[in-house]
């Protein structure tokens, strides 16, 4: 595997259900991002890990739930999810958390929340 | 606060048309600057990027300068083709993140 990967690639649940997205950067890289791209929005920043430690949470509600056990692999685990949350869900890694660091993305988890 | 603006789509063109996707953007400081790309069931991929005013990113044929007296980033690309239908996202990078703009969805037409 290279670059970026997420699994699922579609994941389809009910409000009630736990759920958890994967990513996995083979890049070498020491920054991790997730993203919610909704239809006709910009792309949101939920998360930032650094080194394996968050560095922004930009009120994201509490029914999200990053981890990032080790600079190569970063998990959002949702529980209790509404409707309005499903989205096209992005994560990205970059070298560094720093300005002007090219950010790489993976194909994205298309989550629909029934 | 930071924010990027992007001229709204679809933009529609033929194929060797002449593309240009307006890109303005709001910022304190000197961000650096970036065109993403997203084909249809993908990720967003870079595009180009220039780090400072003045500076041109280029890259398979497409082109965006750095203006910082006009606060533009805007994309070019002198003959499109139709594998350059997508989504274009304009984004700046200021403090470790990337703000991205609403994005540009551009089908070219054979």
């Amino acid at each position: 595997e290279t670059g970026v990967t997420q699994t699922p690639r579609h994941l389809v649940m009910g409000m009630t259900n736990k759920k958890s997205l994967k990513c996995e950067q083979h890049l070498g890289h020491n920054a991790m991002y997730w993203y919610k791209q909704s239809a006709k929005k910009p792309l949101e920043l939920m998360f930032v890990y650094s080194l394996e430690e968050r560095v922004e949470n930009n009120s994201v509600p509490s029914r999200f739930s990053p981890e990032c056990p080790n600079s190569s692999h970063l998990f959002l685990h949702l529980h209790t999810l509404q409707p309005e949350d499903s989205a096209l869900y992005l994560c990205a890694s970059s070298q560094d958390f720093g300005q002007g660091n090219e950010q790489f993305f993976g194909p994205g988890t298309r989550l629909t929340v029934l | 606060g930071d924010s990027v603006t992007q001229m709204e789509g679809p933009v529609t063109l033929s194929e060797e048309a002449f593309l240009t996707i307006n890109c303005t953007y709001t910022a304190t400081g000197y961000p650096s600057l970036f065109w993403y790309v997203q084909y249809p069931g993908e990720g967003l991929q870079l595009l180009l990027k220039a780090t400072k005013a003045d500076d041109k990113g280029s890259n398979k044929g497409f082109e965006a300068t750095y203006r910082k007296e006009t606060t533009s980033f805007h994309l070019e690309k002198g003959s499109v083709q139709v594998s350059d239908s997508a989504v274009y996202f304009c984004a700046l990078g200021q403090g470790g993140k990337l703000i991205f703009g609403q994005g540009t969805e551009l089908s070219v037409k054979p």
